[in-house]
């Protein structure tokens, strides 16, 4: 298995302001993913880091509100910008390992006031 | 796109009574995989399914791949407190070229001391 480790842990941020969230595996992956949970919600895929190109992003999600670096096989960021209170979620970090499975960091509780 | 029908939504046990849990797809998956997720924490993989009809143990944790690979479920076996959390099901088509998971909408579930 994978260990994934994310800093912040949680941020309270203002409205307008962007974070940025450190995403690192212990052991070189191919493939790194990002994930938003709102509230009370089940687990949805902002998009897909691979190393050397550009992320993947899913429908709903773009670059330029969720832009993502990706320099290495260990480390990403995720950076919110221009945030809103809807923006107040836990975002996750993923990565596969070995096979099919996947694993997720601790995540980052982020609330926009 | 793929859905994920996930129930019960959440459950009340009693200490020591088994618990079952189940997803169904409107699709067919070739990876199933069961998760649990404590209070402010990631989702912690708990079981990996990777064939039609595998039946999976991990504990007092057992998972099936259903046969019509559009379903799985997850029984937990004289529960116990630490057994609280949200149980979310997800699963992969990595045969259409995908490697998204969708996840179900979870199962919270309560247990009584």
């Amino acid at each position: 298995s994978a260990v994934i480790s994310q800093k912040p842990s949680r941020d309270i941020c203002q409205r307008g302001t962007s974070l940025t969230i450190q995403c690192q595996v212990d052991s070189q992956v191919t493939m790194m993913f990002w994930y938003r949970q709102q509230p009370g919600q089940s687990l949805t895929l902002i998009a897909t880091a691979n190393q050397g190109s550009e992320a993947t992003y899913e429908s709903g999600f773009v670059i330029d509100k969720f832009p993502i670096s990706r320099p290495n096989l260990t480390f990403s960021t995720l950076t919110v910008s221009n945030m809103s209170p809807e923006d107040s979620s836990i975002y996750l970090c993923s990565t596969r390992s070995g096979g099919n499975e996947q694993y997720f960091g601790p995540g980052t509780r982020l609330t926009v006031t | 796109g793929q859905q994920l029908n996930q129930s019960p939504q959440s459950m009340f046990i009693q200490e020591g009574e088994d618990v079952s849990m189940n997803c169904t797809s409107s699709s067919i998956f070739n990876t199933w995989l069961w998760y649990k997720q404590d209070p402010g924490e990631g989702p912690v993989l708990l079981i990996a399914l990777y064939k039609a009809g595998e039946l999976t143990s991990n504990g007092r944790l057992t998972a099936q791949f259903g046969i019509t690979r559009k379903d799985s479920f997850l029984n937990i076996s004289a529960s116990i407190p630490s057994d609280v959390g949200i149980y979310f099901c997800a699963g992969r088509n990595s045969g259409a070229g995908s490697y998204q998971l969708t996840f179900g909408k979870g199962t919270k579930l309560s247990v009584i001391p």
